[in-house]
């Protein structure tokens, strides 16, 4: 069965500081790989993906992710975090050849950044 | 980008009523809209998966015949919670995948329900 697990529930950062955000899946075969960021009373805005190539993927507002086969982890990392980046991030995966197109979401991780 | 709208965004209503919230992908067409919903600080636990002109398919666990599922057309599909409850209250959040198969979905904005 496809899984996400998010391990920690909330990350507290201060502003210009590093932050990483983590992320490890189970799934059978080649995974799809994403990262939504959530505002309060909002929906999910798509932040970046992993399909193929270079693990290391490039996304909205500065944020980046490595996709990492042998650990099963796709963390979300930002050199710098800014106030504004406060919210919940949700990391979801997909198979490959799930042409359902069903994404299987973590339980997400409120992220908190302090000036 | 990619758009996708929610009507309404907040609706509060009385037990025993229905309540219809539509999804509308506005700048591109969508064979697959999904329906989920969402409690305080919680993942998004999926519904059901709509298919233009065929029956959605729902998660176990969720009522085909209490939330109810119409896609007609590549551009809206509706949901409705009948005889809504209080425990129905939550928040939905459809999300449309497009046509042409690509692989991300996009979400709309989500609708606030409130049963009294």
């Amino acid at each position: 069965a496809q899984s996400v697990a998010q391990p920690e529930d909330q990350v507290n950062v201060a502003e210009g500081n590093p932050l990483t955000v983590k992320c490890t899946y189970s799934v059978s075969g080649n995974p799809y790989l994403f990262w939504y960021v959530q505002y309060p009373n909002r929906g999910l805005q798509f932040l970046l993906k992993y399909i193929t190539g270079d693990n290391l993927v490039k996304g909205s507002y500065g944020f980046e992710a490595e996709f990492n086969k042998s650990q099963t982890s796709f963390h979300l990392k930002k050199p710098s975090a800014l106030v504004s980046d406060s919210a919940l991030y949700f990391c979801a995966v997909r198979r490959i050849y799930n042409q359902g197109g069903k994404l299987i979401f973590g339980q997400g991780t409120e992220l908190s950044v302090k000036p | 980008g990619a758009v996708v709208s929610q009507h309404p965004s907040r609706v509060i209503c009385k037990s025993g009523t229905s309540v219809k919230i539509e999804c509308r992908s506005l700048d591109f067409q969508a064979t697959t809209m999904f329906w989920y919903r969402q409690f305080p600080k919680q993942s998004l636990m999926l519904m059901a998966t709509s298919n233009e002109g065929s029956k959605a398919t729902y998660e176990q666990g969720v009522e085909k015949d209490k939330f109810l599922i119409n896609h007609a057309s590549l551009t809206l599909s509706t949901l409705t919670v009948t005889s809504a409850h209080p425990e129905d209250s939550s928040f939905y959040i459809c999300s449309a995948r497009v046509a042409t198969g690509g692989n991300e979905q996009y979400f709309g904005p989500g609708t606030r329900l409130t049963v009294t």
